[in-house]
Parts: structure tokens; sequence; C-alpha cells
């Protein structure tokens, strides 16, 4: 069975710093993507970042950067520069092409204070 | 522009009754997937079907039913039999192959379900 965990419920930072979240996951798989999707006020869910898993150099979009560490199964989403904006639910999620599923962490809701 | 769209936004039910959430999508995507949000628990799978006129069961199937008779629709029917409804409900769609961006998820913007 694959599991995506979350350990972090909620994390504040400043605005203008940098924050971590945490994702751990459990596959028995070998070919496999793993995301952090984002989730407003709005509702909206919204794609940040994937990472295939057969790469070894990490993923990054603008201020997002992910710490893919294959053999502790860790995938760690790193926000650079925190913008009021980024106040929002963040799912760590996990894909394998067998079977076309996707699977959900429980989310981690993070706040931006000015 | 492409997308999924989800309608109601918002959709009471009463007791004994069912309710059918809509989800249209025009990405020309093969896999369609229903998912239900509670506080805390993240996204569930209720539903997916990878080709029209096929369908599985998620991990929290009971109460639900779907059908896929056009590429594009893949509508969700809450039963009476579902005890607890309540909660948001997001359906999605991706591309069925990896690696051609069939990883991808694309989501609706969501129906909000309340029991009166």
């Amino acid at each position: 069975a694959q599991t995506v965990t979350q350990s972090q419920p909620e994390m504040s930072v400043q605005e203008a710093e940098t924050v971590t979240l945490s994702c751990t996951y459990d596959t028995s798989e070998s070919n496999y993507y793993l995301f952090w999707y984002k989730q407003p006020p709005s509702r909206q869910m919204i794609l940040v970042i994937r990472q295939e898993a057969y790469k070894q150099q990490n993923a990054t979009e603008n201020r997002f950067s992910v710490n893919f560490q294959k053999a502790a199964k860790s995938f760690s989403l790193k926000i650079s520069d925190s913008q009021l904006g980024d106040t929002a639910m963040y799912f760590c999620a996990f894909m394998t092409p067998r079977g076309n599923q996707f699977y959900f962490g429980t989310g981690t809701s993070l706040t931006v204070i000015p | 522009d492409g997308g999924i769209t989800q309608s109601p936004k918002y959709l009471f039910r009463k007791e004994g009754q069912n309710v059918t959430l809509s989800c249209e999508q025009n990405l020309n995507h093969d896999a369609m997937y229903w998912y239900r949000q509670d506080p805390g628990q993240g996204l569930r799978l209720i539903y997916y079907s990878q080709i029209v006129n096929d369908f599985q069961k998620g991990d929290i199937a009971e109460g639900y039913s779907v059908s896929r008779e056009k590429k594009e629709s893949f509508p969700l029917t809450v039963t009476s039999a579902q005890k607890n409804p309540t909660a948001f409900y997001l359906c999605a769609s991706s591309l069925v192959s990896a690696g051609q961006g069939g990883e991808k998820l694309f989501f609706g913007s969501g129906t909000q379900l309340s029991v009166l």
C-alpha cells in the first residue's frame, strides 16, 4: 500500500522568511512521481511543483524547491521569500503510473505573517 | 479555455435524498477522479475512471455511484446510503500515460455538499 505522511498540521512563517514543509511516503514501486499542491482559501487546488523519482536533481519553480531524498522516502518543500499569497493548505501527493492513482497526505496549513 | 467545471458550487441534501454532482472537462483527458475532502483528512479517493464506460472504486466508494458515458463527463451521485455526506467534493482529470504529462492532476473548483 502507498501512504503519504505530513506530520506538521500547521505552520507559520514571517513574510520574506523561508519555511520548509515535510513529507514522507511509503511505496515499493521504483517508478513514481511526487507533487506538492497548494489549496488557498478559494479551495482551488493548484500544482506547485512535481518531481520524477528517477531524476536525482531536485525540482525548483521560482521560490519553491524540493529536497527529494529517495532512499529516505522524503520529499520536503522549501518556500523562500514567503509572501502573504502563500498562505494556504499544502498537500504532498504521490502517483504511481501503474494504476494511475494519486495518493495525498493530510495537508499542512501554512500561514504567512505580515 | 480548457479546464474542469464542477457544478453546483454548493448543494444541500435532505434525508433520504440522492443528489448528483456534475463534473465536465474539455481537456481531452482519459482519466477522471472524484475525491472527498474532510478537515484534517486530506483527499480521499471515491471513484476513478480511465476510459469511457469503465470505472473503479476508490478507498471510500460506499454510498456513492458514478457513470462515465462520455469522455468529458463523470457525474457523482451521493446516495441515501451515504450517512455522512457533508464534505467538499473535488473532481480531477489527467492523461493516462505517465511520462507524457499524464502524471499531472487537474482539479475543478469543487462542490460543498451539506445535509439539511
